[in-house]
This record gives C-alpha cells, sequence and structure tokens, in this order.
C-alpha cells in the first residue's frame, strides 16, 4: 500500500523562482527521504530526514518534517531547468515493516527557462 | 560495477509466457528491493530482501510473481504466464543499511511490455 502522498502532482515554474512539494503520510516514521527521477531513469536519492529532526538542508534543497501533522516538504531555492524531474517522497515506517521503504506519488516538476 | 545493473533494459514479451529480470546490486549491500513504476505513477513496493532473513513478500501481487536472491548478492524476478497489466518498469535498489532503511541506490530499471 502506498504511504506517502505528494502534492502537487505537477508543478510548473520559471527558472529562478522557488519550487515546493509536499508530502503526507499515514504510519508513525523512522526517516523519511526525497528522491528524484529523470525521465525514463532510475530514481536518485536526494536527502534523508529522521524522525527526531525538524529540517535539513543540502546545497539548494531544503527539507522540513512535521510529525505532528505527518507532513514533509521539499523546497528547491532557485530552480534550474535541470531542475526539471520528478520527485517522491518515501518513508520507513517505525514499527518494523523490516525496513521496507514506501514511495509516494510523486511530484512531477517543469521548470521553463 | 560501480552501481546497481539491471538486465535486460527492455523486453517485450507476448501474453502467458514467463519472463525473468536480473539485478546485480552494488558489491557489499544487504538489502535489496523490488519496485515496480507504471507508466506516470509512483514506485509500488514489491519484494525486500535482508541478509538472510526471510524476504518481505507483502508487495507481490499475485502468485505469478515470484523473486529469489541467490548467495546474498544477484536477485532475480520472475513473472509467470504474463499478462498485459504487468507491463511496467521493474526497478531494483540495493542498500548498505539493514533494518531500518537508509539511501537506496537504484538501476536503471527494466521496461516489460506484454503485447
Amino acid at each position: 500500500s502506498q504511504q506517502g502522498e505528494e502534492d502537487p502532482q505537477a508543478l510548473s515554474i520559471q527558472e529562478g523562482e522557488n519550487a515546493t512539494m509536499n508530502c503526507s503520510y499515514k504510519t508513525s516514521i523512522n526517516n523519511l527521504q526525497w528522491y528524484r527521477q529523470n525521465s525514463g531513469r532510475g530514481l536518485v536519492h536526494l536527502i534523508l530526514i529522521r524522525s527526531n529532526e525538524r529540517e535539513k538542508h543540502s546545497g539548494r534543497l531544503r527539507v522540513t518534517l512535521d510529525t505532528s501533522k505527518k507532513s514533509s516538504s521539499l523546497l528547491i531555492t532557485a530552480s534550474r531547468a535541470a531542475d526539471t524531474a520528478s520527485y517522491f517522497c518515501a518513508t520507513a515506517d517505525l514499527y518494523n515493516q523490516g525496513g521496507k521503504l514506501i514511495f509516494g506519488q510523486g511530484t512531477e516538476l517543469s521548470v521553463k527557462p | 560495477g560501480a552501481g546497481v545493473s539491471q538486465s535486460p533494459s527492455n523486453k517485450v514479451t507476448e501474453k502467458g509466457k514467463d519472463v525473468e529480470l536480473r539485478c546485480d546490486p552494488i558489491s557489499g549491500h544487504t538489502a535489496l528491493y523490488w519496485y515496480r513504476q507504471s507508466l506516470g505513477q509512483g514506485l509500488e513496493f514489491l519484494i525486500y530482501f535482508q541478509g538472510n532473513s526471510a524476504p518481505d513478500k507483502s508487495g507481490l501481487p499475485s502468485d505469478r510473481f515470484s523473486a529469489e536472491r541467490t548467495g546474498g548478492s544477484v536477485s532475480t524476478l520472475t513473472i509467470q504466464r504474463t499478462q498485459q497489466e504487468d507491463s511496467a518498469v521493474y526497478l531494483c535498489a540495493s542498500s548498505l543499511a539493514g533494518g531500518l532503511p537508509g539511501e537506496l541506490f537504484f538501476g536503471e530499471g527494466s521496461r516489460l511490455t506484454v503485447l
């Protein structure tokens, strides 16, 4: 069963603007991860945030986690055309689903030059 | 190789045939995952292997699907009597972490088309 749900499903912005994608999940988690997928390719890990962390940065990426609302957001600042991709959140269930990582449906980001 | 390797990259088969998809994880990675991605959709969990533990098969959609991992390394996903709804990209990933998943490294996927 799917755990994370991203919104929006699709986002189109101009180069230089910021892009914000949200992820909601249902159960208690150990960690939440964000991945990127270029069209027709495999997924690439972007960032992992643990359940006891509230915010994490990596370059132009900022991830927040609100465990009380069971939600996370991914912010990409100063977007570039090369950021065009699908972005997925994935969660690791706290109560031992054996290390299984469950992915959401993804947000398709289009950055126009 | 340096990354997760999957083969074949593309497979076209006729309905009713069996197919085998192969995944060669990163050396030393104890965890191995199979996911399925239909066109424009998210990833559907299929099966997870961790070391010598019994695999988590809870995501396999039917008994036509099976997977094995030999020697804790290479994994094969087998789909018997393929149906058109099996058409999708099958993604394999591996991870160093055991128990609680850390970063997953994905292969490029095997695109299966069932005619």
